[in-house]
């Protein structure tokens, strides 16, 4: 059982398009961290949120952290075929951290 | 900086045999977690080690075993391997427990 549903599961999208993620949860968290994770390759941390209603911008990605820090949200503006990969949102609580089941992105040119 | 090293990249076993992974991790840093990432469970938590001490376990059976040595390098061991192993392990390092991870590019199992 994943204590961290991440949606949608799968997303084909156009260059250019916009796009958003999330990342929920009933959990209360201390932090959560976005990855991605590129075939064949380990993940690589984009972002740490620590805040509720904290937002972050990573150029063209802009993370956000529900106000109650139970959920999170990944927005890409005109996306290009780089940002292909495996979005992973990872909750840490006191005792825990725990991955999401992941976003599969495809960005076609 | 070097990054996480993972040896080897990808192994085949038959059923029954027995794996050592082995991890490499960023110098200074003395957490190593490792997880099982599967198409179908994602990353799943395997257990986590710091300063030679084993701090946090998954819900993995006691096939699934692992080290840290004094210099934070890390092995992990499964025995009597089952086709359901078959799996991606990643290592990762990080300053602490919790702190953001640093991940190595993983070991490719396949279990036949």
């Amino acid at each position: 059982t994943q204590l961290l549903e991440q949606s949608p599961q799968f997303l084909s999208i156009q260059e250019g398009e916009n796009l958003t993620v999330y990342c929920n949860s009933s959990s209360v968290f201390s932090s959560l961290q976005w990855y991605r994770q590129e075939p064949g390759e380990g993940p690589v941390l984009l972002v740490t949120v620590v805040t509720g209603g904290e937002v972050k911008k990573l150029k063209r990605l802009t993370f956000q952290f529900g106000d109650a820090r139970k959920d999170s949200s990944l927005h890409i503006t005109a996306a290009q075929p780089g940002d292909t990969g495996l979005y992973l949102c990872a909750g840490v609580s006191n005792n825990d951290m725990r991955f999401g089941a992941g976003t599969r992105l495809t960005v076609k040119p | 900086k070097a990054g996480v090293t993972q040896t080897p990249r990808y192994l085949i076993k038959t059923r029954g045999q027995q794996v050592t992974l082995s991890c490499s991790p960023i110098s200074g840093h003395r957490s190593v977690s490792w997880y099982q990432q599967t198409p179908g469970q994602g990353l799943q938590f395997l257990f986590e080690y710091f300063s030679e001490t084993q701090r946090n376990k998954g819900n993995f059976p006691g096939r699934f075993s692992g080290r840290q040595f004094s210099n934070s390098r890390s092995e992990m061991n499964v025995s009597t391997l089952e086709l359901g192993d078959s799996a991606l392990y990643l290592c990762a390092s990080s300053l602490s427990w919790r702190a953001p991870l640093h991940f190595g590019n993983g070991t490719r199992l396949t279990v036949t």
